[in-house]
C-alpha cells in the first residue's frame, strides 16, 4: 500500500493529451512539492518533473506538472509511442521523515 | 557527467547479508547525499534511507531500521548499503541515487543491483 495514490494505468493514442494524478495528504504533498519519475522497461527511474512543475534540462516541454492542495498531476501532450512507461510521483513526508512514492501508473500508447 | 555505478547482481540465501556498492563520479562526492531505494519485481519504489557522504550521518526508513547499514568510503567515492537477515521479500532491484540534501530532489540514479533471496 503506497502512501501516495496513483491510478494503476492510463492510455491514449498518439498525439493525445493524458494526465496522471497523484493524491497525498497534508504531511507530504500538502506541504511540499511533487516530483515525477519516468521508468522505461528494464531501466532506472529518470527525473521528469521536480518542484511540482519544473523540468530538468533535456526533458521535452510536452511534459508538465502541477500541484493543488494535497494532489499533484502530470500531463503529457502530443503523446508518442516512446512515452510508454511507468510513471511515479514522489514527495517528502514530514510524518514519516522520509520520501514516499505513489504505486506507479503504467502508460500505454494505443 | 554525473555517474553512479552499482555492483553486480547477487543471489543470497535467507538469513544471509548483502552489501551493495555505488561508485560515484563526475561530481564532488561529499557535496551530495546518497539515497537508497528498492523496487520489488513488478512493484513500486520504496525509499530505504540516506547517507551524508561528508559526515557519514545516516537516516533509515522505519521499515529498514535494524537491518540496514549505510556507509561510505570517501577515498574511493563509493557508498555502500548492507542489508542483514535477508528474507524472500527482500528480493528486489536496489538503487542508489543522488540528491542535493535530505529533502532535495533525487535526481541521478544508479543502474540498479538485483538482489535475489532464495533457498
Amino acid at each position: 500500500q503506497s502512501v501516495l495514490t496513483q491510478p494503476p494505468s492510463v492510455s491514449g493514442t498518439p498525439g493525445q493529451r493524458v494526465t496522471i494524478s497523484c493524491s497525498g495528504s497534508s504531511s507530504n504533498i500538502g506541504g511540499k512539492t511533487v516530483n515525477w519519475y519516468q521508468q522505461l522497461p528494464g531501466t532506472a527511474p529518470k527525473l521528469l518533473i521536480y518542484n511540482s512543475n519544473q523540468r530538468p534540462s533535456g526533458v521535452p516541454d510536452r511534459f508538465s506538472g502541477s500541484k493543488s492542495g494535497t494532489s499533484g498531476s502530470l500531463a503529457i501532450r502530443g503523446l508518442q509511442s516512446e512515452d510508454e512507461a511507468d510513471y511515479y510521483c514522489a514527495a517528502w513526508d514530514d510524518s514519516l521523515n522520509g520520501w514516499v512514492f505513489g504505486g506507479g501508473t503504467k502508460l500505454t500508447v494505443l | 557527467q554525473v555517474q553512479l555505478v552499482q555492483s553486480g547482481a547477487e543471489v543470497k540465501k535467507p538469513g544471509a547479508a548483502v552489501k551493495v556498492s555505488c561508485r560515484a563520479s563526475g561530481y564532488t562526492f561529499t557535496g551530495y547525499y546518497i539515497h537508497w531505494l528498492r523496487q520489488a519485481p513488478g512493484q513500486g519504489l520504496e525509499w530505504m534511507g540516506w547517507i551524508n557522504p561528508n559526515s557519514g550521518d545516516t537516516n533509515y526508513a522505519q521499515k529498514s531500521q535494524g537491518r540496514v547499514t549505510m556507509t561510505r568510503d570517501t577515498s574511493i567515492t563509493t557508498a555502500y548499503m548492507e542489508l542483514n537477515r535477508l528474507r524472500s521479500d527482500d528480493t528486489a532491484m536496489y538503487y542508489c541515487a543522488r540528491a542535493s540534501s535530505v529533502r532535495g530532489v533525487i535526481s541521478y540514479w544508479g543502474q540498479g543491483t538485483l538482489v535475489t533471496v532464495s533457498s
